[in-house]
């Protein structure tokens, strides 16, 4: 069965772009949720997806946002990218009361 | 509410010696615990998860991990530590029936000497 699927693995952005990442989860799964990784804060969760709903949220500002289609794969966006923003951004799908498995993260670096 | 607290940001140890990793948690609800690993420029790997069956949950790789109430842990170890096994590893804590978010520590980096 193949894994969670995040694309990009690496992009560089500059300071007021947007970014989109993409994530592909485990077939079957329904769940998707997305955390953000970084030296100085660590792994923080952004929002959880399931069935196309957001069903939970972190404390991150509106700049960043998802969403999930009818197949399941995720999207997220950044707006308006400032430095704090560059981290590494892990996708994590799960199955029915199962544990979250990770994708290998998009490496987001902003200049 | 829920957290954890990972004792110890770096931890070495000889090849062959035991692994000992520390995790505390506090949760307002009966938690589910999970130890993940995570190698250079990869994402995160499951090791083992505690979900209120058996208390000693056996992982991947040689790994286990005691699920301790009273003393809110959740300690991680393997007997023989392997060069394979430098790595950071992630304590996570999650609420009642795997719903919610995974609120994980700040992580322990382990060094394996030779």
């Amino acid at each position: 069965k193949a894994g969670v699927t995040q694309t990009p693995r690496y992009l560089i952005k500059t300071r007021g772009q947007q970014v989109t990442l993409s994530c592909s989860p485990i077939s079957g799964h329904r769940s998707v949720s997305w955390y953000q990784q970084t030296p100085g804060q660590g792994l923080q969760f952004l929002f959880e997806y399931f069935s196309e709903t957001q069903r939970n949220k972190g404390n991150f500002p509106g700049r960043f946002s998802g969403r999930q289609f009818s197949n399941s794969r995720s999207e997220m966006n950044v707006s308006t990218l400032e430095l704090g923003d560059s981290a590494l951004y892990l996708c994590a799908s799960r199955g029915e009361l199962g544990p979250q498995h990770f994708g290998d993260g998009t490496r987001l670096s902003i200049l | 509410a829920q957290s954890v607290t990972q004792l110890g940001s770096h931890v070495s140890v000889s090849e062959g010696a035991l692994v000992l990793l520390r995790c505390n948690y506090s949760s307002s609800v009966p938690p589910y615990l999970f130890w993940y690993v995570q190698y250079p420029n990869q994402g995160l790997q499951l090791l083992l998860k505690y979900t209120s069956a058996a208390t000693l949950v056996k992982g991947i790789n040689g790994f286990e991990a005691e699920f301790k109430k009273s003393e809110t842990s959740f300690h991680l170890t393997k007997p023989s530590a392997h060069m394979s096994d430098a790595a950071e590893y992630f304590c996570a804590v999650s609420g009642n029936f795997g719903n919610e978010k995974l609120t994980f520590g700040t992580g322990t980096r382990l060094t394996i000497i030779p």
